[in-house]
């Protein structure tokens, strides 16, 4: 399967742990993104790399969600000190760096915070 | 921040007719895709337009980028049941820096 790949696919954690979720893009893609996707809404960007360069975090949704892709390979999502309303799915999509690109999604990670 | 309105919220349909959908945005988009996306799953890319009036075709799926860049529909005909699913529409203009920009999505549901 050459596809996006996203682990785990699910998560079940208590308010206040660390979770950490990674996505595998397409291995020619150089761009990865995270978006993340609440009950009844399209996805929301949250970051993305070109290659390990992090060129956008304004959107992350505070101090508290951190990425990293230290190869410009894999990539991790990071929350610390879980809420409740930090449950939700976590979808990466990697693409070809264009004018134009087209951004192809994993089957992403769905977190729930008890 | 940007927004698409998609529209309809959703559908229900008889097997074997035709669906159209669509999704306008405030600002000038330089591209438009139209992904869809079943229970647990990620959004799976259905079609990407790049060009204002662009018509393109995937089997049953026709979409259309809007000549003034500022909408696009998606049209399904003949459907079938296993075209049940949200279908998203994304977009990216010049502020969006790569990221998408997407509707809130368009849930069919087809009675056999």
């Amino acid at each position: 399967d050459t596809g996006v790949s996203q682990n785990p696919r699910h998560k079940i954690t208590k308010r206040g742990q660390n979770v950490t979720f990674r996505c595998d893009p397409i291995s020619e893609h150089n761009r990865l993104y995270w978006y993340r996707q609440t009950l009844g809404q399209g996805p929301e960007f949250l970051t993305y790399f070109q290659n390990e360069a992090q060129l956008e975090k304004s959107r992350l949704l505070s101090d508290r969600f951190s990425a990293e892709r230290p190869k410009g390979s894999f990539s991790t999502l990071e929350i610390q000190r879980t809420e409740q309303g930090d449950s939700a799915m976590y979808l990466c999509a990697s693409s070809l760096a264009a004018v134009q690109e087209t951004q192809y999604f994993g089957p992403g990670t769905r977190l729930l915070v008890l | 921040g940007q927004q698409l309105n998609q529209s309809p919220q959703s559908m229900f349909i008889q097997e074997g007719e035709d669906v159209s959908m669509n999704c306008t945005s405030s600002s000038i988009f330089n591209t438009w895709l139209w992904y869809k996306q079943d229970p647990g799953e990620g959004p799976v890319l259905l079609i990407a337009l790049y060009k204002a009036g662009e018509l393109t075709s995937n089997g049953r799926l026709t979409a259309q980028f809007g000549i003034t860049r500022k909408d696009s529909f998606l049209n399904i005909s003949a459907s079938i049941p296993s075209d049940v699913g949200i279908y998203f529409c994304a977009g990216q203009y010049g502020g969006s820096q790569g990221n998408l920009i997407f509707g809130k999505g368009t849930k069919l549901s087809v009675k056999p």
